[in-house]
């Protein structure tokens, strides 16, 4: 059983296209995240979520909204994409904020 | 913010070498967690550790919290080890995770 799940993997699309990525945990915790990890492997947050509610946006353009139907999914959408929006995009949940995080696999994201 | 520093940026060892690895925060933290990142690009739960001491297997990991640091320890060490080690923390309130720079560790046979 896969804690944390994303879908896709990979996802290759066109400049100004739009697109989503789906996150699901099995784990039963309150927070989820949206983490970025940029071609020097940089890992940033971008969202947080506590029992579907955002707790942190750090500074990421309005063209990314997360989504939190339930507090087991976060899903990010992005309009309008960008090269430079190219990296890896990893959820994350904790059973609260401060308790240990566990990543899924992350979705390898390239904008053409 | 909270700054996080990883040393060595990179680290080549011959199969079977120990090694150790550190991360320096300039806050205090009530999370701290060293992560693996293997070749596939999957980060892998090494420790949750904001004090104090752990063991798992070939891996320990040691936070000092008073002094702002944590070190991992790797002994023996074995191919599949090589990928890139970070270390994350979050410090009261903020809940999110701040991470390293990273360790680039390459294991030869």
């Amino acid at each position: 059983d896969t804690a944390v799940s994303q879908t896709p993997k990979y996802l290759v699309t066109q400049m100004g296209n739009d697109k989503s990525i789906k996150c699901e945990q099995n784990l039963g915790h309150d927070t989820m995240y949206w983490y970025k990890q940029d071609s020097k492997k940089f890992l940033k947050i971008m969202f947080s979520y506590n029992n579907k509610e955002l707790i942190i946006n750090e500074t990421v353009p309005n063209r990314f909204s997360p989504k939190s139907p339930d507090k087991a999914h976060l899903n990010l959408h992005i309009n309008s994409l960008e090269l430079g929006d190219s990296a890896v995009y990893f959820c994350a949940s904790s059973q609260v904020a401060g308790a240990e995080a566990f990543f899924g696999q992350g979705t390898r994201l390239t904008v053409v | 913010g909270i700054q996080v520093e990883q040393s060595p940026p990179d680290l080549i060892l011959q199969e079977g070498a120990n090694s150790t690895l550190r991360c320096n925060f300039s806050d205090s933290v009530n999370n701290l967690q060293w992560f693996h990142q293997n070749p596939w690009g999957q980060l892998i739960n090494l420790f949750y550790i904001p004090s104090g001491t752990k063991q798992n297997g070939r891996l320990s990991a040691t936070t000092v919290a008073t002094e702002r640091y944590s070190l991992l320890y790797i002994s023996s060490s074995q191919t599949t080890d090589s990928g890139v080690y970070f270390c994350a923390v979050e410090i009261l309130g903020n809940e999110k995770l701040t991470f390293g720079t990273g360790t680039r560790l390459t294991i030869i046979p």
